[in-house]
Formats: C-alpha cells, sequence, structure tokens
C-alpha cells in the first residue's frame, strides 16, 4: 500500500541550529513527493515538492531531495529561524490513483 | 490571489444539532478533499471528489457524516446528529487533476468546530 513515515517531534531548536526532519514513502508506481507547513491557526501551505526520483525541491531556505532508492524525502534547513515554529507534513501524491497520503505531522519549536 | 475559502472558520454547537460546512474551490480546480484533523489522530482523510463525483468516503462515519458538491464551486460536509467527539479542525483542499496525478493540493483555512 501507499504510506508516509515521518519522525515524531515534538522537535525544538535554538535559532540558527541545523534542521532534519526525516521522512520515508511506501508506493506504488512513481509519486510526487511535497512538504506542507502549518502555522498555528493556519491551513496547510505547500512548502516545496518533487515529482521525479533525484528531483530537489527548495524554497525559503528549506530543501528536500526525492531519493528513489532509500525511498526518503527528508527536509533540511541550514539555520532556522524563530518564525520557521510551525507543523511540517511530509506527503506522496501517487500520481495513479489521484490521492494523496500525508504523514502524521512533526511540530518544531524554535526558540530565540 | 486564488485561494480555498471555507465557511464558518468557527461553530460552536450542542450534541444532537445538523451543523453544515462549506467550501468554496479554486476556480478551475476539479478535485475536492475534505480532511479532519484533531490532535489525537493528526489528519483524517474524509472524503475525496473529483469532478464533482465522490470517489472516497471510506474515511467518513456514513450514519452521520454526509459529503456534496452540488456544482463546481460548492463542497459542503454535514453531520448530523452531530457528538462531542466530532470535534475537531475541518479543513477542505482543492486540487487540479490532469491525466494521473492532482499535483499539489490547496488548503482552506479550515473551520473549528466545537461540540458542547
Amino acid at each position: 500500500g501507499n504510506s508516509v513515515t515521518q519522525m515524531e517531534g515534538p522537535v525544538t531548536l535554538s535559532e540558527e541550529a541545523f534542521l532534519t526532519i526525516n521522512c520515508t514513502y511506501t508506493a506504488t508506481g512513481y509519486p510526487s513527493l511535497f512538504w506542507y507547513v502549518q502555522y498555528p491557526g493556519e491551513g496547510l501551505q505547500l512548502l516545496l515538492k518533487a515529482t521525479k526520483a533525484d528531483d530537489k525541491g527548495s524554497n525559503k531556505g528549506f530543501e528536500a531531495t526525492y531519493r528513489k532508492e532509500t525511498t526518503s524525502f527528508h527536509l533540511e534547513k541550514g539555520s532556522v529561524q524563530v518564525s520557521d515554529s510551525a507543523v511540517y507534513f511530509c506527503a506522496l501524491n501517487t500520481n495513479t490513483g489521484n490521492q494523496f497520503y500525508f504523514g502524521t505531522g512533526t511540530s518544531l519549536t524554535v526558540i530565540p | 490571489d486564488a485561494r480555498v475559502t471555507q465557511t464558518p472558520r468557527h461553530k460552536v454547537t450542542e450534541m444532537g444539532q445538523e451543523v453544515t460546512m462549506r467550501c468554496q474551490p479554486i476556480l478551475g480546480h476539479n478535485t475536492v478533499f475534505w480532511y479532519r484533523q484533531t490532535m489525537m489522530q493528526g489528519l483524517e482523510l474524509l472524503a475525496y471528489f473529483r469532478n464533482r463525483a465522490p470517489l472516497d468516503d471510506s474515511g467518513m462515519p456514513k450514519d452521520r457524516f454526509s459529503a456534496e458538491m452540488p456544482d463546481a464551486t460548492l463542497a459542503t460536509l454535514k453531520i448530523q446528529p452531530s457528538e462531542p467527539r466530532d470535534s475537531a479542525v475541518y479543513f477542505c483542499a482543492s486540487g487540479l487533476s490532469s491525466g494521473g496525478g492532482t499535483g499539489e493540493l490547496f488548503f482552506g483555512e479550515g473551520s473549528r468546530l466545537t461540540v458542547l
């Protein structure tokens, strides 16, 4: 079946620390992969995406590389800011079944 | 800026009452998803429409929940009767499905439901 597994939180980091949130997936076919971010009291927003193996998605200093050999799409940022405090969701779209699968979300808190 | 619009943003009601949540997807999008978010269960898929036809509502409690798309600009999620365990934030999301995939989803800001 199709599923997404991401590291459990919560994660607490100091400002300017390096961030990694792990995400692995199981999928049939060739999925597209996404990271969504949810700020307090808001809906989910697309942060970045990658549609095929070895693609790197990037936005606002965040990056993630689609690794087919390890079925992973880990989110990274070199230097986090307080404003990055949010919940991050990894997701996949099967591209065949027209269906999205979301991870459970990882809460990130960045302290000054 | 095109966006998904949900109403109401907040709803407090008493157990047993009917609740209707509405969603206006982005113009031109042909897929609509309803999700429920709680602290305990996280993000759960309730229903999924493509070209207004329901494709998957397996995540929705059928005895009290119903989802419809009366037209391409409106999706509704109804709970009757409501129960305290239905308290959650309900999100609508829309996307464009062309060929095999839907690309990205665009989420509304959610409807926060509290059932007393």
